[in-house]
């Protein structure tokens, strides 16, 4: 089957500007996740989404990050304005359902903010 | 991540075997993920632990003791290609069944 598929691989932008990252799960997969992984350590739940409706989003900076998966498959992450700190590697993670930890993790969007 | 300690860092030699340790800390204890992840690369299901013991597979084998709080990831016959980062991952029940990973062990394999 196919993987998740996650575009761009990389961005470089400045600080204070816009980005968007790409995600595409597997296909039948329910349960979508974005993740942030800084250097060094873990990734780090960001949003999860059942279908097109938002499950958690309790560790996600709303005042400058935004998600959304309307038709319940692709999704998008933006930040805006972007700062130093969210220099990171951008996961989005698919599963079956909820409660269903089969994880399938796309390879990441690479940001470095300058 | 939150409650989830694994060694930084950890250099082997090619053929040789290794064990890499995880500890946790949580009232509400639901499952043990492995993951291994090459530089630049996703994150890739090695193993699942929900009871006590020891799960073989391959090369690789896990354990976990869910009284003491503690898995271990045993790795036989190192080859290059193992030098990744392995992340240890539990299911905890006070963040909400979510997955929370630790921050991943650097393993170096050298000839």
């Amino acid at each position: 089957e196919a993987g998740v598929a996650q575009s761009p691989r990389y961005k470089i932008i400045e600080k204070r500007q816009s980005v968007a990252f790409w995600c595409n799960p597997i296909s039948g997969h329910a349960t979508l996740y974005w993740y942030q992984q800084i250097l060094g350590q873990g990734p780090k739940l960001l949003i999860q989404f059942q279908n097109n409706g938002v499950v958690d989003d309790s560790q996600l900076p709303k005042d400058r990050f935004s998600a959304e998966r309307l038709k319940g498959v692709d999704s998008t992450l933006k930040i805006q304005p972007a700062k130093l700190e969210d220099s990171a590697v951008y996961l989005c993670a698919s599963s079956l359902d909820v409660g269903n930890y089969g994880y399938t993790f796309g390879s990441g969007t690479r940001l470095t903010v300058v | 991540g939150q409650n989830i300690d694994q060694p930084t860092e950890m250099t082997a030699t090619e053929g040789a075997i290794v064990q890499i340790n995880c500890t946790y800390q949580t009232s509400g204890f639901n499952g043990l993920f492995w993951y291994q992840q090459h530089a630049g690369e996703a994150p890739t299901f090695l193993s699942y632990n929900v009871l006590d013991g020891l799960e073989e597979k391959g090369r690789f084998s896990s354990f976990l003791s869910r009284s003491k709080g503690y898995s271990y990831l045993l790795l036989k016959e190192l080859q290059m290609k193992d030098s990744a980062s392995y992340l240890c991952a539990v299911i905890l029940r006070e963040y909400g069944n979510k997955l929370v990973f630790g921050a991943g062990t650097i393993l170096r394999v050298k000839s």
